[in-house]
């Protein structure tokens, strides 16, 4: 099974926007698109989850395009406790890829 | 408090024995499932189980085993087939799997298992 496919890390500053992108190559019509972040030792905890068009909730937005192929994460003004992994996932295929560590600076 | 809990926190094992790693929810959720994470890597599904009395293999099923007699819990075993026990296991539930519907995973706090 493909899963899906989203940067290895990235790097930001505190009070700025991150989007993190991931490409959804395989995804079914059944499949919703969800967001996890993970703290190391922890287990994952849902952030978000859609199925097209934008999300938003309180801590974050998700973008999905209508051809459903990406999905973006944005998160609003991130501060050092946003440090952590966060997985995109075909929501029915419970496959979690590598995951993208974003560090966030003061 | 409704939640998931998985004990123990930290389980060493010498090579050739059997462990079983529990996993209790009170969420009244129908799925539940189990995951390996290695470090610096992702998680990988070895079994879920979508309702009581029935299960099904992930991606990494050999050397695993799993029941499901009771809708709160659902425990792993670790064989001493599984050639590389050593891992962080996560234990996760649902109210529902699959579907046109919205669900998420609630996950517990992992099992850190070593085996030497």
């Amino acid at each position: 099974l493909a899963k899906t496919t989203q940067p290895i890390s990235m790097d930001s500053y505190e009070g700025q926007e991150v989007n993190i992108t991931c490409s959804h190559n395989n995804i079914a019509t059944n499949d919703y698109i969800t967001w996890y972040q993970q703290f190391p030792s922890q287990g994952p905890r849902f952030i978000i989850q859609g199925y097209k068009t934008k999300v938003t909730n309180e801590v974050a937005s998700l973008f999905i395009p209508a051809d459903r192929k990406s999905s973006t994460l944005s998160l609003p003004r991130v501060s050092l406790s946003d440090t952590a992994v966060y997985y995109c996932l075909d929501t029915d295929k419970l496959i979690f890829g590598t995951g993208t560590r974003l560090q966030v600076f003061p | 408090d409704g939640g998931i809990t998985q004990s123990p926190k930290y389980l060493f094992r010498k090579e050739g024995q059997n462990v079983t790693l529990s996993c209790e929810q009170n969420l009244n959720h129908d799925a539940m499932y189990w995951y390996r994470q290695d470090p610096g890597q992702g998680l990988r599904l070895i079994y879920y189980s979508q309702i009581v009395n029935d299960f099904q293999k992930g991606d990494i099923a050999e050397g695993y085993s799993v029941s499901r007699e009771k809708k709160e819990s659902f425990p792993l075993t670790v064989t001493s087939a599984q050639k590389n026990p050593t891992a962080f296991y996560l234990c996760a539930s649902s109210i529902r799997m699959g579907g046109l519907l919205f669900y998420e995973q609630y996950f517990g706090p992992g099992t850190r298992l070593t085996v030497t």
